[in-house]
């Protein structure tokens, strides 16, 4: 069956950087579009990051363009995403989603599944 | 960007009952809107896209109707298992959007 599992989350201060993985298994990885997702404790989701087939194209939240950076290594199955210049308002559980051809529209926007997601907090 | 609107922010109805969230759209977003249940402390989960079809294994009693910027999921015969919380997101555009979460409780 799908899995999605997400490591590397752990506690960093301001201005810190982290990278977060993702292994997925029990489906054909190449042949999805993936994204990563963020949830701040307490609070709704929000869409951080999404990235195509190959890697050649990629989209990002606003709020972490030019600090975060989505990748993926196919033959690795494996789903990335760097996180430099860290603030506070970026401390939440990240998840790793996959998205399948779903429907008509032009962006694959539909979350079929999710991992368990990683913490990151960020404090001094 | 796409604001996405849902009332109510919580809500409360006893097993058996009939519910309904709204989630209303900024501007019009065709059927590109998905719903998904988010247990305390779990990970979310897919209900439902392009506004009204449901993922495979979601049970019947979950409907998503509506288009353009009006949206509505359902839940006929509310059974404790619902009890989570549920959230509304478009894909007509990026950065793709969530609304702000229902919370279901039972009486």
């Amino acid at each position: 069956q799908v899995q999605l599992v997400e490591s590397g989350g752990a506690l960093v201060e301001p201005g810190g950087s982290l990278r977060l993985s993702c292994a997925a298994s029990g489906f054909s990885f190449g042949d999805y579009y993936m994204t990563w997702m963020r949830q701040a404790p307490g609070k709704g989701l929000e869409w951080v990051a999404s990235i195509s087939f190959s890697g050649r194209t990629t989209h990002y939240v606003d709020s972490v363009k030019g600090r975060f950076t989505v990748s993926r290594d196919n033959a690795k199955k494996s789903l990335y995403l760097q996180l430099n210049s860290l603030r506070a308002d970026d401390t939440a559980v990240y998840y790793c989603t996959r998205n399948p051809e779903y429907g008509s529209s032009s962006i694959l926007g539909v979350s079929d599944s999710w991992g368990q997601g990683t913490l990151v907090i960020v404090s001094s | 960007d796409i604001q996405l609107t849902q009332s109510p922010s919580s809500l409360s109805a006893s097993p058996g009952d009939r519910v309904t969230i709204s989630c209303q759209a900024s501007q019009d977003i065709g059927h590109y809107l998905n719903w998904y249940q988010q247990k305390p402390g779990k990970a979310p989960k897919f209900l439902i896209f392009d506004a009204s079809i449901l993922e495979t294994g979601v049970p019947s009693r979950f409907s998503g109707s509506g288009s353009g910027t009006h949206f509505t999921l359902t839940i006929d015969s509310l059974q404790p298992d619902d009890i989570a919380t549920y959230y509304c997101q478009q894909y007509d555009d990026f950065p793709l959007t969530f609304g702000g979460g229902t919370k279901l409780e039972i009486k």
